[in-house]
Protein backbone atom coordinates (compact mmCIF):
# COMPACT_ATOMS: atom_id res chain seq x y z
CA UNK A 1 0.00 0.00 0.00
CA UNK A 2 0.84 3.73 -0.20
CA UNK A 3 3.32 4.84 2.69
CA UNK A 4 3.81 8.44 4.42
CA UNK A 5 6.62 8.90 6.09
CA UNK A 6 7.15 11.57 8.50
CA UNK A 7 10.11 12.78 10.17
CA UNK A 8 11.37 13.04 12.85
CA UNK A 9 9.44 10.54 15.21
CA UNK A 10 10.83 12.17 18.35
CA UNK A 11 12.09 15.79 19.14
CA UNK A 12 12.95 17.71 21.86
CA UNK A 13 13.97 21.05 21.77
CA UNK A 14 13.76 24.20 23.72
CA UNK A 15 11.27 26.76 24.40
CA UNK A 16 11.58 29.78 22.12
CA UNK A 17 13.70 27.37 19.36
CA UNK A 18 11.60 26.26 16.12
CA UNK A 19 11.11 22.80 14.38
CA UNK A 20 10.33 21.21 11.44
CA UNK A 21 8.43 18.35 10.65
CA UNK A 22 8.54 16.50 7.31
CA UNK A 23 5.68 14.54 5.83
CA UNK A 24 6.78 12.99 2.29
CA UNK A 25 4.38 10.23 0.62
CA UNK A 26 6.57 8.20 -1.00
CA UNK A 27 4.64 6.52 -3.69
CA UNK A 28 2.22 8.88 -4.51
CA UNK A 29 1.47 12.16 -5.72
CA UNK A 30 -0.12 14.48 -3.31
CA UNK A 31 -1.63 18.22 -4.10
CA UNK A 32 -2.99 18.06 -0.49
CA UNK A 33 -1.61 16.84 2.73
CA UNK A 34 -2.81 17.51 6.28
CA UNK A 35 -1.46 18.28 9.24
CA UNK A 36 -3.34 16.99 12.71
CA UNK A 37 -2.17 17.39 16.36
CA UNK A 38 -3.37 15.16 19.16
CA UNK A 39 -3.29 15.53 22.56
CA UNK A 40 -2.90 12.40 25.43
CA UNK A 41 -5.95 9.94 25.11
CA UNK A 42 -7.76 12.43 22.94
CA UNK A 43 -8.77 12.64 18.82
CA UNK A 44 -6.73 14.55 16.43
CA UNK A 45 -7.81 17.68 15.48
CA UNK A 46 -7.20 18.89 11.91
CA UNK A 47 -4.84 21.81 12.18
CA UNK A 48 -4.57 22.90 8.23
CA UNK A 49 -4.54 21.88 5.23
CA UNK A 50 -1.59 21.58 2.73
CA UNK A 51 -1.89 22.62 -0.64
CA UNK A 52 1.05 22.28 -3.28
CA UNK A 53 1.81 25.57 -4.70
CA UNK A 54 -0.33 27.68 -2.87
CA UNK A 55 -1.17 28.75 1.15
CA UNK A 56 -2.20 26.70 3.34
CA UNK A 57 -5.98 26.71 4.72
CA UNK A 58 -6.22 26.92 8.20
CA UNK A 59 -8.44 25.78 10.99
CA UNK A 60 -10.01 28.39 13.18
CA UNK A 61 -8.17 28.77 15.96
CA UNK A 62 -4.98 27.39 14.54
CA UNK A 63 -2.36 30.13 14.41
CA UNK A 64 -0.83 30.78 10.85
CA UNK A 65 2.42 32.56 11.66
CA UNK A 66 3.03 29.88 14.63
CA UNK A 67 2.35 26.66 12.61
CA UNK A 68 4.30 27.40 9.18
CA UNK A 69 3.03 25.45 6.35
CA UNK A 70 4.86 24.91 3.12
CA UNK A 71 3.88 22.43 0.42
CA UNK A 72 6.22 22.93 -2.38
CA UNK A 73 6.32 19.62 -4.57
CA UNK A 74 3.43 16.81 -4.89
CA UNK A 75 5.19 14.72 -2.40
CA UNK A 76 6.70 16.76 0.50
CA UNK A 77 4.93 18.65 3.31
CA UNK A 78 6.56 20.53 6.26
CA UNK A 79 5.06 21.77 9.24
CA UNK A 80 7.48 24.81 11.11
CA UNK A 81 6.70 24.98 14.87
CA UNK A 82 8.03 28.55 15.28
CA UNK A 83 9.24 30.00 18.60
CA UNK A 84 8.21 26.55 20.35
CA UNK A 85 6.71 26.90 24.03
CA UNK A 86 5.71 23.93 26.41
CA UNK A 87 2.30 23.88 25.51
CA UNK A 88 3.18 23.20 22.00
CA UNK A 89 4.25 19.99 23.30
CA UNK A 90 2.09 17.47 21.12
CA UNK A 91 1.98 14.45 18.88
CA UNK A 92 1.80 15.93 14.93
CA UNK A 93 0.32 13.82 12.19
CA UNK A 94 0.11 14.28 8.46
CA UNK A 95 -1.75 12.94 6.03
CA UNK A 96 -2.36 12.29 2.53
CA UNK A 97 -4.10 10.62 -0.15
CA UNK A 98 -3.07 9.80 -3.70
CA UNK A 99 -4.64 12.37 -6.03
CA UNK A 100 -5.29 10.39 -9.48
CA UNK A 101 -7.46 7.99 -7.41
CA UNK A 102 -10.67 8.04 -6.48
CA UNK A 103 -12.53 7.59 -3.21
CA UNK A 104 -8.92 5.85 -1.30
CA UNK A 105 -8.54 6.03 2.03
CA UNK A 106 -6.02 8.63 3.72
CA UNK A 107 -2.06 7.53 4.61
CA UNK A 108 -1.06 8.46 7.83
CA UNK A 109 2.50 9.16 8.79
CA UNK A 110 3.75 7.73 12.07
CA UNK A 111 3.67 10.72 13.61
CA UNK A 112 5.95 12.96 15.45
CA UNK A 113 6.46 13.17 19.13
CA UNK A 114 7.52 17.22 20.48
CA UNK A 115 8.70 18.35 23.70
CA UNK A 116 9.22 21.31 23.75
CA UNK A 117 11.42 22.26 27.49
CA UNK B 1 -22.81 20.26 9.64
CA UNK B 2 -20.98 17.06 9.69
CA UNK B 3 -19.94 15.40 12.62
CA UNK B 4 -18.81 11.80 13.65
CA UNK B 5 -19.98 10.52 17.21
CA UNK B 6 -18.45 7.37 18.94
CA UNK B 7 -20.74 6.21 21.32
CA UNK B 8 -18.07 4.67 23.71
CA UNK B 9 -15.11 6.53 24.89
CA UNK B 10 -14.22 3.32 26.44
CA UNK B 11 -15.09 -0.81 25.68
CA UNK B 12 -13.84 -3.75 27.32
CA UNK B 13 -14.16 -7.44 26.43
CA UNK B 14 -12.49 -10.55 27.44
CA UNK B 15 -10.37 -12.62 24.58
CA UNK B 16 -12.24 -14.65 22.39
CA UNK B 17 -15.43 -12.79 22.62
CA UNK B 18 -17.21 -10.15 20.40
CA UNK B 19 -16.22 -7.08 19.21
CA UNK B 20 -18.55 -4.12 18.47
CA UNK B 21 -17.36 -0.23 18.26
CA UNK B 22 -20.44 2.32 17.36
CA UNK B 23 -20.53 5.17 15.26
CA UNK B 24 -22.36 7.64 14.43
CA UNK B 25 -22.51 9.95 11.99
CA UNK B 26 -24.68 13.27 10.47
CA UNK B 27 -24.36 14.16 6.79
CA UNK B 28 -26.39 15.85 4.26
CA UNK B 29 -25.24 13.74 1.46
CA UNK B 30 -23.36 9.84 1.72
CA UNK B 31 -19.90 10.10 2.97
CA UNK B 32 -17.30 8.09 2.44
CA UNK B 33 -16.66 6.30 6.13
CA UNK B 34 -13.48 4.40 7.61
CA UNK B 35 -12.10 2.95 10.33
CA UNK B 36 -8.98 3.46 11.90
CA UNK B 37 -6.57 1.88 14.57
CA UNK B 38 -3.82 3.50 16.32
CA UNK B 39 -1.51 1.57 18.68
CA UNK B 40 0.30 3.91 21.33
CA UNK B 41 2.91 6.73 19.91
CA UNK B 42 2.19 5.41 16.21
CA UNK B 43 0.32 6.58 13.40
CA UNK B 44 -2.75 5.79 11.63
CA UNK B 45 -3.75 2.28 10.36
CA UNK B 46 -6.44 1.79 8.07
CA UNK B 47 -9.06 -1.34 9.60
CA UNK B 48 -11.42 -0.69 6.53
CA UNK B 49 -13.47 1.40 4.55
CA UNK B 50 -17.10 2.08 2.93
CA UNK B 51 -17.68 4.08 -0.42
CA UNK B 52 -21.34 3.45 -1.68
CA UNK B 53 -20.47 0.21 -3.08
CA UNK B 54 -21.23 -3.13 -0.29
CA UNK B 55 -23.18 -1.66 2.40
CA UNK B 56 -20.88 -4.31 4.68
CA UNK B 57 -17.55 -3.86 4.69
CA UNK B 58 -14.77 -6.26 5.66
CA UNK B 59 -11.38 -5.11 6.56
CA UNK B 60 -8.11 -6.72 8.08
CA UNK B 61 -8.12 -8.70 11.11
CA UNK B 62 -10.83 -10.08 10.83
CA UNK B 63 -12.78 -6.52 11.24
CA UNK B 64 -15.86 -5.48 9.11
CA UNK B 65 -18.28 -2.43 9.76
CA UNK B 66 -21.96 -2.26 8.39
CA UNK B 67 -23.28 1.13 6.37
CA UNK B 68 -26.67 1.57 7.39
CA UNK B 69 -28.05 5.12 6.00
CA UNK B 70 -31.30 4.71 7.92
CA UNK B 71 -29.76 4.42 11.49
CA UNK B 72 -26.86 6.93 9.75
CA UNK B 73 -24.48 4.39 11.62
CA UNK B 74 -21.00 2.66 10.69
CA UNK B 75 -20.38 0.25 13.24
CA UNK B 76 -17.03 -2.14 13.79
CA UNK B 77 -17.42 -5.57 14.65
CA UNK B 78 -15.32 -8.20 15.26
CA UNK B 79 -16.17 -11.77 16.31
CA UNK B 80 -13.41 -12.56 18.49
CA UNK B 81 -11.31 -10.51 19.89
CA UNK B 82 -7.57 -11.39 20.19
CA UNK B 83 -5.06 -9.44 22.73
CA UNK B 84 -3.52 -7.67 19.88
CA UNK B 85 -6.84 -6.05 18.93
CA UNK B 86 -6.08 -3.22 22.59
CA UNK B 87 -6.18 0.12 20.82
CA UNK B 88 -7.57 3.46 20.08
CA UNK B 89 -10.26 3.08 17.60
CA UNK B 90 -11.33 5.93 15.14
CA UNK B 91 -14.59 6.31 12.87
CA UNK B 92 -13.67 8.69 10.55
CA UNK B 93 -15.89 10.56 7.71
CA UNK B 94 -14.76 11.78 4.59
CA UNK B 95 -16.11 14.99 3.05
CA UNK B 96 -15.66 17.26 0.25
CA UNK B 97 -14.43 17.12 -3.53
CA UNK B 98 -12.68 13.46 -4.22
CA UNK B 99 -9.32 12.93 -2.61
CA UNK B 100 -9.05 17.15 -1.13
CA UNK B 101 -11.64 16.63 1.07
CA UNK B 102 -11.71 16.72 4.85
CA UNK B 103 -11.30 13.73 7.30
CA UNK B 104 -13.66 14.42 10.10
CA UNK B 105 -12.31 11.87 13.32
CA UNK B 106 -14.90 10.81 15.61
CA UNK B 107 -13.62 10.36 19.93
CA UNK B 108 -11.90 7.74 19.53
CA UNK B 109 -13.11 4.53 21.18
CA UNK B 110 -9.94 2.35 23.34
CA UNK B 111 -10.39 -0.86 23.56
CA UNK B 112 -9.27 -3.32 25.82
CA UNK B 113 -9.07 -6.49 25.88
CA UNK B 114 -8.78 -8.99 28.68
CA UNK B 115 -7.31 -12.19 29.22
Amino acid sequence: GAVVSQHPSRVICKSGTSVKIECRSLDFQATTMFWYRQFPKKSLMLMATSNEGSKATYEQGVEKDKFLINHASLTLSTLTVTSAHPEDSSFYICSARPYLAANTEAFFGQGTRLTVV
Amino acid sequence: AQSVTQLDSHVSVSEGTPVLLRCNYSSSYSPSLFWYVQHPNKGLQLLLKYTSAATLVKGINGFEAEFKKSETSFHLTKPSAHMSDAAEYFCVVSYGSGNTGKLIFGQGTTLQVKP
